[in-house]
């Protein structure tokens, strides 16, 4: 299957300081990246859909001016969470698309990165 | 919006088959995906179902019913290794909304 990494895979910060986690798809390309959000032992949450070269799609409820997702490339999706709160503490996962011509296709996720807010 | 269901916890033994269901409501439909996901880990990807019906992969199979809007994984010979939550995941308008998950835990 495909590979997707995410950096960093953890990292802890103080309140009030902003956060980039990168997602890489590394051996294909990605026109669709998605980012989730799970809580311990619930479910991954869609916050947004990263088109590559357009603005990201945000789900409802999710601030998109504090969760800032730019698609800089077709292999490249940064999400920026920013002025970090302890509530913004969670596990924050990417995944990739590839594209498709109709139809249904895998998504590939990324390792994950754990955000803990001090 | 979406809506997907599924138990909360299943135990089973170590050679058993287990049932894991999911129903949903949805604004629109394109498939079911299902996924395994390892505590601390990334999911990944089981099966997916677009047509109603059975699909088997190895000891996985998925069932679908549109017309139920209701669909299950079946895992045949458990493994403890099969230990981990499990998700359905509706695919929508080129999206991907998942269910509450489902713990499985299998015993010796």
């Amino acid at each position: 299957g495909a590979v997707v990494s995410q950096h960093p895979s953890w990292v802890i910060c103080k309140s009030g300081t902003s956060v980039k986690i990168e997602c890489r798809s590394l051996d294909f390309q990605a026109t669709t990246m998605f980012w989730y959000r799970q809580f311990p032992k619930q479910s991954l949450m869609l916050m947004a859909t990263s088109n590559e070269g357009s603005k990201a799609t945000y789900e409802q409820g999710v601030e998109k001016d504090k969760f800032l997702i730019n698609h800089a490339s077709l292999t490249l999706s940064t999400l920026t969470v920013t002025s970090a709160h302890p509530e913004d503490s969670s596990f924050y996962i990417c995944s990739a698309y590839p594209p498709v011509s109709g139809g249904y296709n895998e998504q590939f996720f990324g390792p994950g990165t754990r955000l803990t807010v001090l | 919006g979406q809506s997907l269901e599924q138990p909360s916890e299943v135990t089973a033994v170590e050679g058993a088959i287990v049932q894991i269901n999911c129903t949903y409501q949805t604004s629109g439909f394109y498939g079911l995906s299902w996924y395994q996901q390892h505590d601390g880990g990334a999911p990944t990807f089981l099966s997916y179902n677009a047509l109603d019906g059975l699909e088997e992969t190895g000891r996985f199979s998925s069932f679908l019913s549109r017309s139920d809007s209701y669909g299950y994984l079946l895992l045949q010979e458990l493994q403890m290794k099969d230990s981990a939550s499990y998700f359905c995941a509706v695919y929508n308008f080129n999206k991907f909304y998942f269910g509450s998950g489902t713990k499985l835990n299998v015993k010796p």
